[in-house]
């Protein structure tokens, strides 16, 4: 099963509330990040939060981090038409001199204006 | 400063057919990462170099895959001889450092094997 899991799987809202996301993952971590997908476009950097932290802003949105439920929650704040896209929780593991990130298989958000 | 830039944005190939994918991380990165997202599901990793080592080929799915990284620079993955379930999309990424720090992904290349 995948390191980090979203939910939901698919997300529908009205322009100006707020869209909420979870991720839970299995193993220890060091960080977690969330990237945006728009749709036919790369990933773009949201988010980092490290292992130590518990919450995280940047503009509109908000990241939690709790370890001892290996969650985290991605809020995005007074959406716009704009967000409308795949957003990806993605956990790093490292073994040994190897480093790489797992990735969750997404949740898509659908702002309606 | 410049992202990770990949080339070419898409490409459409018969089965059988050889496709390169090139990424250009940005500069000063050692890390180059190559990842791939197919059939719509999770993104998967592939592998890592650290400068022109490769650090881990574990997620590369057979040997029908070739990446390269001569020189430290730029990186190619060679698709030979391509199969239909190799379509997707293929993601690079770059960090300066491995570990705590965050990956940044090129745009992709979408491959289409038909």
């Amino acid at each position: 099963s995948q390191q980090g899991e979203e939910d939901p799987q698919a997300l529908s809202i009205q322009e100006g509330e707020n869209a909420t996301m979870n991720c839970s993952y299995k193993t220890s971590i060091n960080n977690l990040q969330w990237y945006r997908q728009n749709s036919g476009r790369g990933l773009v950097h949201l988010i980092l939060i490290r292992s130590n932290e518990r919450e995280k802003h940047s503009g509109r949105l908000r990241v939690t981090l709790d370890t001892s439920k290996k969650s985290s929650s991605l809020l995005i704040t007074a959406s716009r038409a704009a967000d409308t896209a795949s957003y990806f929780c993605a956990t790093d593991l490292r073994m040994d001199s190897s480093y790489k990130l797992i990735f969750g298989s997404g949740t898509r958000l659908l702002v309606r204006p | 400063e410049a992202g990770v830039t990949q080339f070419p944005s898409h490409s459409v190939i018969e089965k059988g057919q050889t496709v390169t994918l090139r990424c250009d991380p940005i500069s000063g990165h050692d890390n180059l990462y190559w990842y791939r997202r197919v059939m719509g599901k999770e993104i998967k990793f592939l592998l890592h170099f650290v400068k022109e080592s490769k650090q881990d080929e574990s997620g590369m799915p057979n040997n029908r895959f070739l990446a390269e990284r001569t020189g430290g620079t730029y990186s190619t993955l060679k698709v030979q001889p391509a199969e239909l379930e190799d379509s997707g999309v293929y993601f690079c990424a770059s960090s300066r450092t491995r570990g705590r720090e965050t990956q940044y992904f090129g745009p992709g290349t979408r491959l289409l094997v038909l």
